[in-house]
């Protein structure tokens, strides 16, 4: 069965600092889908990136970036220079490549993530 | 670039009552999943649509139903109504493209039972 931890409920950070969510998942498929989406104060879940598991390559988006790595089954996101608006709850989600399914998203608990400051 | 629509925005209902919560997928998607989120909880995968044809089952209550119309909008229909359906409902739409694709979400039905 689809598995995703976050082992960090909650972080608190100064301003400037760099913070690293961690994520790391369990899964019987070879192929599958991870996902990082932001849910601010207001509520709402946005996108942020998604990764599929043939592509181990790191990507860096403006302050965000993301390691992937299948060997320890992880997909962790790092925040550069945090900054008071990144304050929110992050989820990591997984989805599978179904057979007959949908692609449902199995979400981790969320961290969420504090930038005083 | 256009978002979800989900309506209404925020609903109160008495215990026992129905509710009707709507969602307006992006347009030229044609893939429509519903999520509960409680209190301090991720969100729960509760069904899903394609093509109008329901594409999977989470763990939904049975006093919930759900269906997508023809113009891929879908409603989510809650009877009987518990204190625990307390929860955001949010909607997330995709379009099949042989692979996952990723799901948007709309902002959300708060739904507060008393």
């Amino acid at each position: 069965a689809q598995k995703v931890t976050q082992a960090q409920t909650e972080i608190s950070v100064v301003e400037k600092e760099d913070v690293t969510l961690d994520c790391v998942y369990e899964t019987r498929d070879t192929t599958y889908y991870l996902f990082w989406y932001k849910q601010p104060p207001s509520g709402e879940l946005v996108f942020l990136i998604r990764r599929n598991s043939f592509d181990e390559q790191n990507e860096i988006s403006g302050r965000y970036s993301w390691n992937f790595q299948k060997s320890t089954s992880s997909f962790n996101f790092t925040i550069t220079a945090s900054q008071v608006v990144d304050s929110a709850v992050y989820f990591c989600a997984l989805s599978e490549t179904p057979q007959g399914g949908s692609e449902k998203l199995v979400f981790g608990k969320g961290t969420k993530l504090t930038v005083n400051p | 670039a256009a978002g979800v629509i989900q309506s209404p925005r925020h609903l109160i209902k008495e215990k026992r009552e129905t509710a009707t919560l709507k969602c307006y997928p992006i347009p030229r998607h044609d893939t429509v999943y519903w999520y509960q989120q409680g209190p301090g909880q991720d969100p729960q995968f509760l069904i899903s649509f394609y093509e109008k044809m329901q594409s999977d089952k989470g763990s939904i209550p049975d006093r919930f139903s759900a269906q997508q119309f023809s113009d891929y909008h879908s409603e989510l229909n809650m009877s009987s109504l518990e204190l625990g359906d307390s929860a955001l409902y949010f909607c997330a739409s995709s379009t099949p493209s042989g692979v996952t694709d990723t799901q948007y979400f709309g902002p959300g039905t708060r739904l507060t039972v008393l």
